[in-house]
């Protein structure tokens, strides 16, 4: 399973565009991107899953270079409420192995007024 | 929407106790899994189920169980309970479209 890098922390202010970067030096042919939101006392939350290029949905775009080592959750316009942990995971889509997902430890966004 | 539950939000055992925390998910999936959370230590895979009946360790099997009788349930076992079991505990089932997961129970062993 490959392995992902995120920073540990980012500070943000309302309003901004905050861009998380994970890298994944040895993704697999097989391997989705996928990125969850965790708030505190909560499960994560599924946000927004990808394969190459860019992924857009209502919360947020992920954009994949052509190479796939690395990744980007895009936020656009960012509020006190996104201020949670965000996790970027990479797994093979299908197989047994997709389900055996490594949950690094984060990047926790927080977002001031 | 998938949803997935959890019996309690919060739980109290003491030392030695057997434990049950239950998982019921309503959208069919063949996969469950639990994690527990710890400060500093991320979600760890404690053990996955890819259907009724079948089961298969994750990283950190010692001390637990699972059972998985019908497809939406899926139940985390802890034999005897231990301090060092203190922890948030996540269920999840999944799709291709990814994992969902249930609130967590937060359990304190005393």
């Amino acid at each position: 399973l490959a392995k992902t890098t995120q920073p540990i922390s980012m500070d943000s202010y309302e309003g901004q565009e905050v861009n998380i970067t994970c890298s994944h030096n040895n993704i697999a042919t097989n391997d989705y991107i996928t990125w969850y939101q965790q708030f505190p006392s909560q499960g994560p939350r599924f946000i927004i899953q990808g394969y190459k290029t860019k992924v857009t949905n209502e919360v947020a775009s992920l954009f994949i270079p052509a190479d796939r080592k690395s990744s980007t959750l895009s936020l656009p316009r960012v509020s006190l409420s996104d201020t949670a942990v965000y996790y970027c995971l990479v797994a093979p889509f299908f197989s047994g192995g997709y389900n055996k997902l490594i949950f690094g430890a984060g990047t926790r966004l927080a977002v001031h007024p | 929407d998938v949803k997935v539950t959890q019996s309690s939000r919060y739980l109290v055992k003491r030392t030695g106790e057997k434990v049950f925390l239950e998982c019921v998910q309503d959208m069919d999936h063949e996969n469950m899994f639990w994690y527990r959370q710890d400060p500093g230590l991320g979600l760890r895979l404690i053990y996955f189920s890819y259907d009724v009946k079948m089961k298969e360790k994750g990283d950190i099997p010692e001390g637990y169980s699972v059972s998985r009788e019908k497809k939406e349930r899926f139940s985390l076992i802890l034999e005897s309970a231990s301090t060092n079991q203190t922890s948030m505990y996540l269920c999840a089932s999944s799709s291709p479209e990814g994992q969902f997961f249930g609130p967590g129970t937060r359990l304190t062993v005393l």
